[in-house]
């Protein structure tokens, strides 16, 4: 299957500051990228779904502001959390679609965040 | 709008038992379906998926699903489970289109034991 990395595995901040979290589809060229939040023996939440070189599309009750994603280039996407607080604290998974793949999504492995 | 349904939120057996992870889901127009599994601290890996032709479709690990679309159902199957198959299982669907997000159901937990 298509490789999907992300950037850090696993990060630690303080209240108040940003985090910007990478997403990279190794090889295949990921049109679309979703970003998806999944809190502990829960299912995925999806946040936001993006396509490169255009805004992202927010799902409701996700703030925008907070959570600012970019996907600048076929092969990367980032999602910055901005003034983290220990309530944004969570797993973040990213996936990604496109070309041949574009019916099918791969996932990273995943960004545990804790904001202390 | 698209909902999916696992019926099960946690299925114990034992090792070499067979299994059935059971999915439901709900549409009014034609979805694909996936089956996903995590192990702890990671992300999702693709099981195996459904877009069209046969309705048998075979996935990695010995893993196989159905689409029945008179019961609107996308049951996952393994005649003889390993303990390293303990994870969460994750069925979704998403709609025939590209660059469309995916639904994910609550996710069924598979614990094997010796």
């Amino acid at each position: 299957g298509a490789v999907v990395s992300q950037h850090p595995s696993r990060v630690i901040c303080k209240s108040g500051t940003s985090v910007k979290i990478e997403c990279r589809s190794l090889d295949f060229q990921a049109t679309t990228m979703f970003w998806y939040r999944q809190f502990p023996k829960q299912s995925l939440m999806l946040m936001a779904t993006s396509n490169e070189g255009s805004k992202a599309t927010y799902e409701q009750g996700v703030e925008k502001d907070k959570f600012l994603i970019n996907h600048a280039s076929l092969t990367l996407s980032t999602l910055t959390v901005t003034s983290a607080h220990p309530e944004d604290s969570s797993f973040y998974i990213c996936s990604a679609s496109g070309g041949t793949r574009r019916y099918e999504q791969y996932f990273g492995p995943g960004t545990r965040l804790t904001v202390t | 709008a698209q909902s999916v349904t696992q019926l099960d939120s946690q299925v114990p057996v034992f090792e070499e038992a067979p299994v059935e992870l059971r999915c439901n889901y709900s549409s009014s127009v034609s979805v694909y379906l996936f089956w996903y599994v995590q192990y702890p601290n990671q992300g999702l890996q693709l099981l195996l998926k459904y877009l069209s032709g046969s309705t048998l479709v075979k996935g990695i690990n010995g893993f196989e699903a159905e689409f029945n679309k008179s019961q609107t159902s996308f049951h996952l199957r393994k005649p003889s489970v390993h303990i390293s198959d303990t994870a969460e299982y994750f069925c979704a669907v998403t709609l025939n289109q590209a660059g469309t997000a995916l639904i994910f159901g609550k996710g069924t937990t598979l614990s094997v034991s010796s």
